[in-house]
């Protein structure tokens, strides 16, 4: 139920390809879920978060996507660039906690 | 930009030994975390502090490990009695509410031998 189940594991992509992170959840009571970026050797980095409310947000070339009845949300990299290549989280939190809980992660290479 | 400073950037202990990994939170946030990433695999809760005491902790958080807010600024995780299975990346986070935005430090590399 705390989980979040995060897909690919991997992906590679071409240099202006957008490359698509897919998660899904259970409980029902999450209700804030952000994307994280990590490079190697370095902390998490917040990119972009939604809520409920709303089933798109765009934040420059960072899109999310989100379906409330299929308990799924997306990440999508418009004009992916070989910077992008990192790690990307997805993560969940409920009004009633305070953790959040992390997918296991998609590592993307973005070939030039 | 206001971060989340955490230090040492890496810490080598022997098995047994007590650790305090440091941190400062953003200024005005109220809401301090820590979190592990054993390598190669998923961030992990540990911990959630707000108002000088602990919110919420996960399975992980067991009596090897404390934290504290020793002064204004300073967030700190102790684990006592280290073991093999502690070596990993310590991430010290906040946020000014809980269920919002947090912040992540460049986080400690633990490691026990």
């Amino acid at each position: 139920q705390q989980q979040v189940k995060q897909s690919p594991q991997s992906l590679i992509v071409q240099k202006g390809g957008i490359p698509i992170i897919n998660c899904a959840y259970e409980n029902t009571a999450f209700d804030y879920f952000p994307w994280y970026q990590q490079f190697p050797g370095k902390g998490p980095a917040l990119l972009i978060a939604i809520r409920p409310d709303v089933s798109e947000k765009k934040e420059g070339r960072f899109t999310i996507s989100f379906n409330k009845s299929a308990k799924q949300f997306s990440l999508h990299i418009m004009d992916s660039q070989p910077g992008d290549s990192a790690t990307y989280f997805c993560a969940a939190s409920n009004q009633a906690g305070t953790a959040l809980i992390f997918g296991k992660g998609t590592t993307l290479s973005v070939s030039s | 930009e206001p971060e989340v400073t955490q230090t040492p950037s890496h810490q080598v202990t022997q098995m047994g030994q007590e650790v305090i990994l440091r941190c400062v939170p953003i200024s005005n946030h109220l809401y301090f975390y820590w979190y592990r990433q054993i390598l190669g695999q998923k961030v992990e809760f540990l911990v959630s502090f707000y108002n000088n005491e602990i919110s919420e902790k996960s399975e992980i958080f067991d009596d090897q490990f404390s934290v504290e807010r020793p002064d204004g600024s300073n967030f700190t995780l102790k684990i006592r009695s280290t073991k093999l299975e502690d070596s990993a990346m310590y991430f010290c986070a906040s946020s000014e509410y809980k269920n919002t935005e947090a912040f992540f430090g460049q986080g400690t590399r633990l490691t026990v031998v």
